[in-house]
């Protein structure tokens, strides 16, 4: 049972290169996060999907885009990587009605230079 | 602003010693509290998770405590082993019209030392 799987596990970049990180899960979950974790600071949400088709911003998406390819699938998308968006990504998974039992990714770390 | 707060940032702690770590939060309205292990390049992983009506839950040797009056939690960690070592995490939920929310605290670094 794989859970929450990120892809890829590191990633350098140049400023203004674009990527996209991707999250699948195989949990049939409906809801999808992605979160960015700094030192010192709590994980904060970027994106969310609550479901297959929605997309909302959480409390850090500028800089940022999010597709919700199908249920499985939540990618992160960075269009002109800033240094500033270095940091380790997450993305989580839950069933709608059940955010606190989300299920965690093992993390992107992305390095911007 | 809702917040959670943890202390300390971080410990070290000798194995087979016992440590608490502290959370303080603001959250409202609270709908649940929730610890989490992250082990160094991994993701969280839960070790428990509370509702408002709840005062402790226990999961091996971690017991987390929750004083919903005060807004404060506590995880202590019994007869500590090498592998405690990592942040742990605690996670506050309040609900919004779009769905429940996550509120994270900084968490605290623990390091467990033979």
């Amino acid at each position: 049972n794989a859970g929450v799987t990120q892809t890829p596990k590191f990633q350098v970049l140049k400023t203004g290169q674009s990527m996209t990180l991707q999250c699948a899960q195989d949990m049939n979950h409906n809801s999808m996060y992605w979160y960015r974790q700094d030192p010192g600071m709590g994980l904060r949400l970027i994106y969310y999907s609550a479901s297959e088709g929605t997309t909302d911003k959480g409390e850090v998406p500028n800089g940022y885009n999010v597709s919700r390819l199908n249920k499985r699938e939540f990618s992160l998308r960075l269009e002109s990587a800033a240094p500033s968006q270095t940091s380790v990504y997450f993305c989580a998974s839950a069933l709608r009605t059940q955010v606190e039992k989300a299920f965690f990714g093992q993390g992107t770390r992305l390095t911007v230079v | 602003k809702n917040q959670v707060e943890q202390s300390p940032q971080s410990l070290i702690i000798l194995e087979g010693k016992n440590c608490t770590l502290q959370c303080n939060y603001t959250v409202s309205p609270f709908s649940n509290l929730r610890w989490y292990k992250q082990d160094t390049g991994r993701g969280p992983v839960s070790l428990t998770i509370m509702t408002f009506s709840e005062n402790t839950k226990s999961n091996g040797r971690y017991t987390a405590t929750l004083d919903a009056d005060t807004k404060q939690s506590s995880l202590h960690i019994t007869a500590s082993q090498l592998s405690d070592s990592a942040s742990y995490i605690c996670v506050v939920s309040f609900s919004k019209a779009a769905g429940n929310k996550l509120t994270f605290g900084g968490g605290t670094r623990v390091l467990v030392k033979p």
